[in-house]
């Protein structure tokens, strides 16, 4: 089935840690997000790529970094974790083609930072 | 900026009653679109319509339909004969004009619906 895969699907982590959160899409979409999802505060973005070698900021990018090395993967990393990046995070994807495309998300990656 | 309010942080609605879950937004782009969610307890997100600022009619996809009132700034999500699987958060979501930098998707804060048989 077609879609956009989460790895890993939860994880505890110590603070200081390096982690990297995969995602890896099978649509061909050029467009790949990451939003963080906590509780009250609904989902905000992460960073964002509108295409293969580009990457942008969203709304809450510091202590985190990604990179877009091809069409299919979009790697979340946090360099030294903290425990205010304990969140669900998901990785979307869009056919940016589009306006009206929709995002097509992953089931997300439970992280809890100790 | 672009934001996003929906001011329901929960409703209880009774089985088979029609529910409209509320979301009003803010933005200065000349177009924009408006998209709602839906996130079941088991945590995937799941699309349910779709509304451009420019289209005639409101958007309709089965039971669900948006209320979208353009001066007023509101895109409510109604339900209709809601049924026990509607029990989930539901998000509205917004994306703006390309050529302002907007185009990424902001989401509100989300509604918690819970359907009470």
């Amino acid at each position: 089935i077609a879609g956009i895969t989460q790895a890993p699907t939860s994880q505890i982590l110590a603070a200081g840690r390096r982690m990297t959160l995969r995602c890896t899409q099978d649509m061909r979409h050029n467009a790949m997000y990451w939003y963080r999802q906590d509780l009250g505060l609904g989902l905000r973005l992460i960073h964002y790529s509108n295409t293969a070698g580009t990457t942008g900021k969203g709304e809450v990018p510091d202590g985190y970094s990604v990179s877009r090395a091809n069409t299919d993967d979009f790697p979340l990393t946090l360099a030294s974790a903290v425990p205010s990046q304990t969140s669900v995070y998901f990785c979307a994807s869009r056919d940016r083609s589009s306006y009206n495309s929709p995002l097509h998300f992953g089931n997300g990656t439970r992280l809890t930072v100790t | 900026a672009q934001k996003i309010t929906q001011t329901q942080p929960g409703m209880f609605v009774q089985e088979k009653e029609a529910v409209t879950l509320d979301c009003t937004y803010d933005t200065s782009d000349p177009s924009y679109g408006l998209f709602w969610y839906k996130q079941p307890s088991s945590g995937e997100m799941i699309f349910l319509i779709y509304q451009g600022s420019y289209d005639q009619q409101n958007a309709t996809e089965g039971r669900y339909s948006l209320n979208f009132q353009k001066a007023r700034k509101s895109a409510n999500l109604v339900i209709s004969a809601s049924q026990l699987g509607d029990s989930a958060m539901y998000f509205c979501a917004m994306r703006g004009d390309y050529n302002f930098g907007n185009e990424k998707l902001t989401f509100g804060t989300g509604t918690r619906l819970t359907i009470i048989p």
